[in-house]
């Protein structure tokens, strides 16, 4: 059984401030970590996926890089704004294809005005 | 709208009833799942189709029963729950390209309250 950890549980963060958060995950028979962005009332909604060791991906302000040895994973979101406010979910399996995915409890973002 | 339709909304059971969660994708994936989200908990995999094949069952109570008729359709009949099943039931899909799954679309939920 996969845990995986994310860290801090919430977070409040200026508006235009710069964060960041943590995922961290076992990196035996690691596949596949995964980033889903999820806000109140709505679905979550598929961030990243990164397979490889040393992986960076972006999109817009956000992005997040991979360290598949050590077995953790940071996402960034650089000149928060209001909208960014979400909970931002970490997960990571083991097998390939349609395996499930093993989820974190998520970091709560809130950004303040 | 992501794709990936969830009904009812909400639904509100007595122990003793029988209902059935109905989640929907046309997005041409080939896997569904059913997950669910309980207070201060990650959200738990219950269970995965894939080619609407079961494929994992991770130890979920037999009052909970999946149907995948077809890859586009996927249920969760429930049967003599407990007040403790009380949750969002979400229900997402994915498609395997090349190995690699490339990201779930989940739908919005549902909201079981069992009295």
């Amino acid at each position: 059984i996969l845990n995986v950890e994310q860290s801090p549980q919430s977070l409040h963060v200026q508006e235009g401030d710069s964060t960041n958060f943590t995922c961290s995950f076992p990196s035996s028979n690691f596949y596949a970590l995964h980033w889903y962005r999820w806000e109140t009332a709505k679905s979550p909604e598929a961030l990243f996926v990164m397979t490889l060791n040393g992986d960076e991906k972006k999109k817009g302000r956000i992005s997040a890089t991979l360290n598949t040895k050590e077995g953790y994973s940071y996402l960034y979101i650089k000149g928060s704004q209001p909208e960014d406010s979400a909970t931002y979910l970490c997960a990571s399996n083991s097998g390939g294809g349609a395996d499930g995915l093993t989820f974190g409890k998520g970091t709560h973002l809130i950004i303040q005005p | 709208e992501t794709g990936v339709t969830q009904t009812p909304r909400h639904l509100v059971m007595g122990m003793t009833n029988k209902k059935s969660l109905k989640c929907e994708q046309h997005l041409g994936h080939n896997a569904m799942y059913w997950y669910k989200q309980s207070a201060k908990k990650p959200l738990e995999l219950m269970f995965v189709y894939s080619l609407e094949e079961r494929v994992e069952n991770n130890s979920v109570p037999s009052r909970f029963s999946p149907e995948c008729p077809n890859s586009s359709h996927l249920f969760l009949h429930l049967h003599t729950l407990q007040p403790e099943d009380s949750a969002l039931y979400l229900c997402a899909s994915s498609r395997e390209l090349r190995g690699l799954n490339i990201g779930y679309t989940f739908g919005s939920g549902t909201r079981l309250t069992v009295v």
